[in-house]
């Protein structure tokens, strides 16, 4: 079954602080991997992609990785700010033709002045 | 260019009741999705277009009906609505290739529904 975890599911931390995110996957045919922004209240906005050949892709105080060989990534965010705060999806896409995408439960973040 | 453009942003229903979710595009995507998303759960799809006059089911379609009459619209349909149907519904497009993916997925801001 295609699934996408995503961990923790809640992180507080301080402001001007690093974090990092988890999402493990079980989508195969692998297509790409992408990260969500959702802000409260709002769809969710893409912060990157990445495809089978990509280990890393960043996006200014966002960087992503993956390792296509474990089915893991990660999401990193340099010197948060409280404009950081907002759940963090991981979307796997599965190349079925019409590609399907798996999105995970989100990890909510909350950036603390 | 307004993207992908949703109405109503919240809305409750009484059960039984039936509404229309409007859904509208202005980047020429060629496809489109309805989803809905619940509390501590990831989005799941409840149909998708590949273009005007094609429609399908994905994985959650029981009590909803989509049609695709112009490349920009794609409403939602609920029809008797119930309590189970409370959540929050997002629309969204693409521009899709078989041999290159999707490019430019791009979500509305999402309808609120309550059904009481």
């Amino acid at each position: 079954k295609n699934q996408v975890e995503q961990s923790p599911q809640s992180l507080i931390i301080l402001e001007g602080k690093n974090c990092t995110l988890q999402c493990n996957y079980t989508v195969s045919p692998f297509s790409n991997l992408r990260w969500y922004k959702q802000d409260t209240g709002r769809g969710p906005v893409s912060l990157t992609i990445m495809t089978f050949s990509e280990n890393t892709k960043s996006n200014g105080r966002y960087t992503a990785t993956l390792d296509a060989d474990t089915k893991q990534s990660s999401l990193h965010i340099t010197a948060s700010q409280l404009s950081d705060s907002a759940s963090y999806i991981c979307v796997v896409s599965a190349n079925t033709g019409f590609q399907k995408l798996v999105f995970g439960t989100g990890t909510r973040l909350l950036v603390s002045p | 260019n307004a993207g992908v453009t949703q109405t109503p942003k919240f809305r409750i229903l009484k059960i039984g009741q039936s509404m229309t979710l409007q859904c509208t595009q202005d980047m020429n995507h060629n496809y489109m999705y309805w989803y809905r998303q619940d509390p501590g759960m990831g989005l799941k799809l409840i149909y998708y277009s590949v273009g005007a006059g094609i429609t399908d089911k994905g994985e959650v379609p029981n009590g909803y009906n989509v049609s695709r009459s112009t490349t920009e619209d794609f409403p939602l349909r609920l029809e008797l609505a119930a309590p189970s149907q409370t959540s929050v519904y997002f629309c969204a497009s693409s521009y899709e290739t078989y041999r290159t993916g999707i490019h430019g997925y791009t979500f509305g801001s999402g309808t609120r529904l309550t059904v009481v």
